[in-house]
């Protein structure tokens, strides 16, 4: 069945970077986009980014726009989440969900990744 | 930068329905999809293109879309249907979700 399995959680300092894969099984990977969401403890729902995977094409953010990066490995089905000089606020949960756009959603999600940013 | 504005909690009884709203400027004019989020758990999608219900998801669950507002509507409202539940619209190549709505089931 369609699964995407995401990286285990990761603790960093403010100012690094954290790189979040997210390995998808069961379906043809270049069919279906890829979009990135995160989510602060105890709050809401925040889109990060979207990557078409069969051209590359990128859609970000415009809050997180130069500090993440998305791409893929064609070859393994897998996806990668970049996001650059961390602060306390990139403390949360990041998802990945395989998204086919054109309003038909995010149909299957990771389990997420705890990144937490701290000194 | 668009925003898509929920309440933040909606309560009914169990049998009841439930309505949450999503509202946007011309919001109508995108699709929007719901999604349903058990704590501790990841997002679920319930509804996407306004009224398509994804496999699986029941009956009770439908949706409609007009104007500057969405809505979600939960007839016959379970126990199990208590969660957060979010809204999620496109514009302009970017993507947006409301700010969630908690349900509660009383």
């Amino acid at each position: 069945q369609v699964q995407l399995v995401q990286s285990g959680a990761e603790v960093k300092n403010p100012g690094a970077s954290v790189k979040v894969s997210c390995k998808t099984f069961g379906y043809s990977f270049t069919r279906y986009g890829i979009s990135w969401v995160r989510q602060a403890p105890g709050q809401g729902l925040e889109w990060m980014g979207w990557m078409n995977t069969y051209n590359g094409d990128t859609n970000y953010a415009r809050s997180l726009q130069g500090r993440v990066t998305l791409t893929t490995e064609t070859s393994t089905s897998t996806a990668y989440m970049e996001l650059s000089s961390l602060t306390s606020d990139d403390t949360a949960v990041y998802y990945c969900a395989r998204d086919q756009s054109s309003g038909w959603g995010l149909d299957t999600w990771g389990q997420g990744t705890l990144v937490t940013v701290s000194s | 930068s668009y925003e898509l504005t929920q309440p933040p909690s909606v309560s009914v009884s169990p049998g009841q329905t439930a309505r949450i709203t999503c509202s946007g400027d011309r919001l109508g004019d995108k699709y929007v999809c719901w999604y349903q989020q058990r704590p501790g758990q990841s997002p679920l999608l319930v509804m996407y293109q306004d009224i398509k219900r994804p496999s699986g998801i029941p009956e009770r669950f439908s949706g409609s879309n007009s104007g500057n507002t969405a809505t979600l509507t939960i007839s016959g409202t379970q126990a199990m249907d208590e969660a957060d539940y979010f809204c999620q619209a496109w514009d302009s190549s970017t993507s947006v979700f409301g700010g969630g709505t908690m349900l509660t089931v009383l």
